[in-house]
């Protein structure tokens, strides 16, 4: 079945550094990739997205593009900030508009000042 | 436009007992899906219902099962609790209509078992 691995955390950084998260993924056909990200104490919200292979999802300076030929989804900022700090979940739905989410195990990010 | 809303907000059962759980969709959403988080863990997918019908299902036991109401409300039930039941349970939305449609979460219910 599809599943979804992300890198293992926690990852702990300063703040105004790089990050990047890693996600990669199995399915058959062509799922759409999410992520979400969860603060302490709420639900998910969606942070992006992208449904086709070489889609760029963008927000809040967070980017990750769908890479087909290897499979990931990985998510990158340029400079992190403490707000930033959260639990970041990769998402696949798949192609047959089930709208069924599977996610990644979870990466918790802490940025220090 | 009020969001995913879930009740309540936290639980306290013993093994054994039933629960009930609900959630109202984000206005506009016909689709309601359930997750339950476990501590530290990705969410898991329950269940998914759309025109009051059970269309697709996880890897949950029958002791998990749901209702949609003719409003689009949900509830999720769960009997004969068991300690591996406490869980944060994430209820979702989208519209069905449109393809890939992103969904929305709730803030979860907080079920603790003991």
């Amino acid at each position: 079945g599809d599943s979804v691995t992300q890198m293992e955390g926690p990852v702990t950084l300063s703040e105004e550094a790089f990050l990047t998260i890693n996600c990669t993924y199995t399915a058959t056909g062509y799922p759409s990739l999410f992520w979400y990200v969860q603060y302490p104490g709420e639900g998910l919200q969606l942070l992006l997205k992208a449904t086709k292979a070489d889609d760029k999802g963008s927000n809040k300076g967070f980017e990750a593009t769908y890479r087909k030929e290897t499979t990931s989804f990985h998510l990158e900022k340029g400079s992190v900030q403490v707000s930033d700090s959260a639990v970041y979940f990769c998402a696949l739905s798949d192609d047959q508009g089930a709208q069924k989410l599977v996610f990644g195990q979870g990466t918790r990010l802490t940025i220090n000042p | 436009d009020a969001g995913v809303t879930q009740s309540p907000t936290h639980l306290i059962k013993t093994r054994g007992q039933q629960v009930t759980l609900r959630c109202s969709p984000k206005s506009g959403h016909d689709t309601v899906s359930w997750y339950q988080q476990a501590l530290g863990q990705g969410p898991q997918f329950i269940f998914q219902y759309y025109e009051e019908e059970e269309r697709q299902r996880g890897n949950f036991p029958d002791r998990f099962s749901g209702h949609q109401f003719p409003n689009y409300s949900s509830e999720l039930n769960v009997n004969a609790l068991l300690l591996g039941d406490s869980a944060l349970y994430l209820c979702a939305s989208s519209f069905r209509g449109r393809w890939q449609e992103t969904q929305y979460f709730g803030p979860g219910t907080r079920l603790l078992v003991l």
